[in-house]
């Protein structure tokens, strides 16, 4: 039983295409986050949604839109994909947002060609 | 503002050793402490946690870490190393009770030979 899923594993795109990225936590947390991490495995949070609402938004390109339909799911936008959004996309979880654990997600590789 | 470093992107020890994987903070708030592994093409599995309970914190698989205020360390510990332990760890801070963001280390990739 996953406990944070994401859709798809992989995703290969060419440059100027839009897609979008999902994830699903049957946790019950209230808190999901969005990391990138480049090829040199270094981590970064993009955003993060607290019951639905937008409370971390990092310095991220308009062009990525995060959307919350409810609080076990956050998904991912990407317009118009650039070489560099190439990365690995994690999704993840946590109970709150005072400092509990993070659970992640198995993570989306995309590839921008 | 928060950071992490960690010291070594890359260790080796051979199987039955002791592992010593470097992480140092900086916060201007009492901070909240992390370790994570993450396995090959896997996503990231918290190994333990420091929130301003015990210094020394156990976590799974047998790794531990001490919190030392006067160091601003965190360093992660394992007495023997098994082969299953080569993975990508991550050091991670937050301040305590705010809604700031998980700040991760580098990294440092944990090699275990024969």
């Amino acid at each position: 039983d996953t406990a944070v899923s994401q859709t798809p594993k992989y995703l290969v795109t060419q440059m100027g295409n839009d897609k979008s990225i999902k994830c699903e936590q049957n946790l019950g947390h209230d808190t999901m986050y969005w990391y990138k991490q480049d090829s040199k495995k270094f981590l970064k949070i993009m955003f993060s949604y607290n019951n639905k609402e937008l409370i971390i938004n990092e310095t991220v390109p308009n062009r990525f839109s995060p959307k919350s339909p409810d609080k076990a799911h956050l998904n991912l936008h990407i317009n118009s994909l650039e070489l560099g959004d190439s990365a690995v996309y994690f999704c993840a979880s946590s109970k709150g947002w005072l400092g509990d654990e993070q659970y992640f997600g198995p993570g989306t590789r995309l590839t921008v060609t | 503002a928060q950071s992490v470093t960690q010291l070594g992107s890359h260790v080796s020890v051979s199987e039955g050793a002791l592992v010593l994987l470097r992480c140092n903070y900086s916060s201007s708030v009492p901070p909240y402490l992390f370790w994570y592994v993450q396995y090959p093409n896997q996503g990231l599995q918290l190994l333990l946690k420091y929130t301003s309970a015990a210094t020394l914190v156990k976590g799974i698989n047998g790794f531990e870490a001490e919190f030392k205020k006067s160091e601003t360390s965190f360093h992660l510990t394992k007495p023997s190393a098994h082969m299953s332990d080569a993975a990508e760890y991550f050091c991670a801070v937050r301040p305590a009770g705010t809604a700031s963001k998980l700040t991760f280390g580098t990294g440092t990739r944990l090699q275990v030979t024969l």
